[in-house]
């Protein structure tokens, strides 16, 4: 069973620097095919993509957000992380990791997401 | 404002069949795959389709997709209260070498 799961705080100051970690269970970052990406979605609002890490390595981030944004993994945890600078109270949302299968760009495995309110 | 656009709702009643549809650019829908995602209240989203119309093992038949030029469309026949959701297109944009959403569509089932 493939299972993804996203850590970090809930409540981060304005400016501060947010750090989310998704941790991958039932496969491993190394198989072939295999990336996650973030997503997050405001209170109400809809789903905003964030940033993908393929199998491949390639990095790519929402062009509005790139300035503020990095994504890495750790492959000995079986886990990627991700960044994101200079916060503010509209960054408030559930944020959410997936799994991102070979060389598409659809998510099939989605993490519970987590809640991040930035306050001011 | 998102690249794709969706219908803000939609709603029909139980057995019915509803469409849901997307509308994108060439540089968007017009040359990659498209995408569906699922969103159940207060849930996290779930993959419904991929690359047009193929559905992931579990997905009942149901649920269909298409894609026509700069456009696509998700249909659900016999609608049952449970596939009351937020509704999500989404494609690669190679113009922006970005992921991209739909604004989302809210289907009631009356």
């Amino acid at each position: 069973q493939i299972t993804l799961k996203e850590s970090g705080p809930t409540l981060v100051k304005a400016t501060q620097t947010l750090t989310l970690t998704c941790t991958l269970s039932g496969i491993s970052l190394n198989t072939t095919g295999v990336g996650v990406g973030w997503i997050r979605q405001p209170p109400g609002k809809a789903l905003e993509w964030l940033t993908v890490l393929s199998w491949n390595d390639d990095k790519h981030y929402s062009p509005s957000l790139k300035s503020r944004l990095t994504i890495s993994k750790d492959t000995s945890k079986n886990r990627v992380v991700l960044t994101m600078t200079n916060l503010d109270p509209v960054d408030t949302a559930t944020y959410y990791c997936a799994r991102l299968w070979g060389k598409s760009y659809y998510f099939d495995y989605w993490g519970q997401g987590t809640l991040v309110t930035v306050s001011s | 404002q998102s690249v794709l656009t969706q219908p803000p709702s939609v709603s029909a009643a139980p057995g019915q069949k509803v469409t849901i549809s997307c509308s994108g650019s060439n540089s968007n829908i017009g040359r990659n795959f498209v995408f569906w995602y699922q969103q159940l209240p207060g849930l996290a989203p779930k993959f419904l389709i991929y690359d047009n119309e193929k559905r992931p093992s579990g997905i009942p038949d149901r649920f269909s997709g298409s894609k026509s030029g700069t456009s696509a469309t998700l249909a659900i026949t016999g609608l049952q209260t449970g596939d009351e959701a937020d509704y999500y297109c989404a494609t690669w944009d190679t113009s922006l070498g970005a992921v991209t959403f739909g604004g989302g569509t809210k289907l009631t089932v009356l």
